[in-house]
């Protein structure tokens, strides 16, 4: 099956820095990808649709300008937290759509971010 | 606007007993619906999906139907086992291209040998 990864899968940083986390889809290119907050034992809650080579749609509530997401390749896309809180300490995840696929939907493993 | 509902967890069961995991929906159309599965310290994997009423997706000998005059879409296993332990989401998508998909709030099952 198609394989998403994510980079870092973990990361640990200050208050007040900005932490970059990367997805991306290793078999297949990926028009669009999403990317998704799951708090402890919630759901996950869609932050952003990311389409190559546009600006993102944020949902409702999600500040764009402190995740920047940035789709710049069919294989790539960035989510950059910047000016982190510990409220921004989450499980952040994406997952990418394979067009050829009939746009089936396929999920990273994850970025665990905690910010002290 | 479109949503998930699913039974709130932990489900707790003892191995081959049968289980149940009740999801419902609310949706303009007809949306794909989907069970995901996570299982502990990994990411969501597809656990079986269908597209259409009446539809049953199977996977793992987990089934699914989808009931358009009930807007659900129940999880079912005869014999659950002990590595069937993880969270399960219920998650519907609609089907226009490049749409998210919608989750529920996620069950945990809990089986013990």
């Amino acid at each position: 099956g198609a394989v998403v990864s994510q980079h870092p899968s973990r990361v640990i940083c200050k208050s007040g820095t900005s932490v970059k986390i990367e997805c991306r889809s290793l078999d297949f290119q990926a028009t669009t990808m999403f990317w998704y907050r799951q708090f402890p034992k919630q759901s996950l809650m869609l932050m952003a649709t990311s389409n190559e080579g546009s600006k993102a749609t944020y949902e409702q509530g999600v500040e764009k300008d402190k995740f920047l997401i940035n789709h710049a390749s069919l294989t790539l896309s960035t989510l950059t937290v910047t000016s982190a809180h510990p409220e921004d300490s989450s499980f952040y995840i994406c997952s990418a759509h394979d067009r050829d696929r009939a746009y089936e939907q396929y999920f990273g493993p994850g970025t665990r971010l905690t910010v002290t | 606007g479109n949503s998930v509902t699913q039974m709130e967890g932990p489900v707790t069961l003892s191995e081959e007993a049968f289980l149940t995991i009740n999801c419902t929906y609310t949706a303009t159309g007809y949306p794909s619906l989907f069970w995901y599965v996570q299982y502990p310290g990994e990411g969501l994997q597809l656990l079986l999906k269908a597209t259409k009423a009446d539809d049953k997706g199977s996977n793992k000998g987990f089934e699914a139907t989808y009931r358009k005059e009930t807007t659900s879409f129940h999880l079912e296993k005869g014999s659950v086992q002990v590595s069937d332990s993880a969270v399960y989401f219920c998650a519907l998508r609609t089907n226009q291209a490049g749409t998210a998909l919608i989750f529920g709030k996620g069950t945990t099952l809990s089986v013990s040998s």
